[in-house]
């Protein structure tokens, strides 16, 4: 059974600075692996999806990595602002629906 | 482009009350669908998700059941709510491929008291 892991469970960072987030899987026999972000009472927004064949994608300051070998994602947030301050998600698709891990919670602060 | 509805944005119910939430999505044909729910502390749990008209997969046994009366029409139902049946209650669509992204509605907060 799938099982999907983020740490830290919440961060804190000044304005400015570069961050990874961490996620790791248990069963490498994924299909893809998403990232999403939640802001609070809110859905939960599509950031980043890489497929099992792809290395990385990237959007704008975002660039998700995927190493399947070792079961892990990260997600890098380049240059970080208060207005990144929400819930980052991962989620592993393989022969069953998402699972998802419990998310990191981060605060940019200005 | 596509877009997906759910409601009620809040819910206040008594225990012992009935349940029903709808979700609905626009501009897409025969889409995969789902319902969450975000309890404090446990993370995004699967409830039921829909390959099709009918079709309803139970990933967690509980007090709460899903129907799919029309292609683009995702109902979760209780019978009787439980104090337990507190959180937020996410549906969410994807394209019926393995490689799907997930799209997500803006949730419903449920508090049984």
């Amino acid at each position: 059974k799938q099982e999907v892991t983020q740490i830290p469970a919440a961060l804190s960072v000044p304005e400015g600075e570069n961050l990874v987030l961490n996620c790791s899987f248990t069963d490498s026999a994924i299909y893809n692996l998403q990232w999403f972000r939640q802001d609070p009472g809110k859905g939960l927004t599509s950031l980043l999806l890489i497929q099992s064949s792809q290395r990385e994608q990237t959007s704008g300051r975002l660039n998700a990595s995927l190493d399947k070998s070792s079961g892990r994602s990260t997600l890098y947030i380049a240059a970080s602002q208060p207005g990144d301050s929400a819930t980052y998600l991962c989620a592993a698709s393989g022969n069953t629906p998402l699972v998802f891990g419990k998310g990191t919670r981060l605060s940019v602060i200005a | 482009s596509q877009t997906i509805h759910q409601w009620p944005a809040t819910l206040v119910q008594p225990v012992g009350s009935p349940l029903s939430l709808e979700c609905t999505v626009e501009g897409t044909s025969n889409p995969n669908l789902y319902w969450y729910r975000q309890a404090a502390g446990r993370g995004l749990q699967l409830l039921f998700y829909s390959v099709g008209i009918g079709q309803i997969s139970s990933e967690v046994p509980q007090n709460l059941s899903a129907s799919r009366p029309q292609d683009r029409q995702f109902i979760l139902s209780s019978k009787k709510l439980l104090l337990s049946d507190s959180g937020f209650y996410l549906c969410a669509w994807s394209v019926q491929e393995n490689n799907e992204k997930l799209f997500f509605g803006s949730g419903t907060q449920l508090s049984v008291l």
